[in-house]
């Protein structure tokens, strides 16, 4: 299994530019989520998807849009870039209902992204 | 007050020593907690839950206190591989819940010296 997987690695835009980055998830897992990473921060939820079709807001979503047509993609649309999107993105997946006692979130490698 | 507040460190702690870490929460309906790690430049990834009766595991023990509405974790006999940003994160579900309603502290960075 590759796990989530995220492209790209990195990326440079300009102001207004557009952009999707792309996650993928090869275990079979119900939930996905987006999250950014600021310097000195915490995570932040931007969206999450419960399931193919379905997704709704997080803390984080102006600026960015997703979509969830299948459960293995879940790709984050960034339009009309602006200098506070600079951050590193990560997608996550879990499932629900948990066989386990805790609910443990698988996270991609990331995607670093500087707004210029 | 933030939702949930770790000291960021660094903490530099000689190989072999125990070192602790602390993390508050401020929304008492609070149901699960955990310690995840995130190296330099890398995706966080799930350290332990932390139960309300305490857990251990190997050289980890994770500690919750819901009256005082603080978390800790103690790493005995530091290994130079526990050099890490360590997160704690806290969810209004119970633990086997989806994740929708994490959150994540700032860090504690901590590097072990040899």
């Amino acid at each position: 299994n590759a796990g989530v997987t995220q492209t790209p690695k990195f990326r440079i835009l300009k102001i207004g530019q557009s952009m999707t980055l792309q996650c993928a998830q090869d275990m079979n897992h119900n939930y996905m989520y987006w999250y950014r990473q600021d310097p000195g921060m915490g995570l932040k939820l931007i969206y999450y998807s419960v399931g193919a079709g379905i997704t709704d807001k997080g803390e984080v979503p102006n600026g960015y849009n997703v979509s969830r047509s299948t459960t293995e993609d879940f790709p984050l649309r960034l339009e009309l870039a602006a200098p506070s999107q600079t951050s590193v993105y990560f997608c996550a997946s879990s499932y629900y209902p948990s066989a386990e006692a805790y609910n443990e979130q698988f996270f991609g490698p990331g995607t670093r992204l500087t707004v210029l | 007050r933030k939702e949930v507040e770790q000291d960021p460190g660094p903490f530099n702690v000689p190989e072999g020593a125990t070192v602790a870490f602390n993390c508050t929460y401020s929304n008492s309906a609070s149901q699960s907690f955990f310690w995840y790690r995130q190296d330099c430049r890398k995706e966080p990834k799930l350290l332990m839950s932390v139960y309300s009766s305490g857990n251990e595991d190997g050289r980890f023990t994770a500690q919750l206190n819901r009256a005082s509405q603080y978390i800790s974790l103690l790493i005995r006999d530091s290994k130079l591989s526990d050099s890490a940003t360590y997160l704690c994160v806290v969810n209004t579900l119970p633990p086997n819940f989806g994740n929708e309603k994490l959150t994540f502290g700032t860090g504690t960075r901590l590097t072990i010296i040899p």
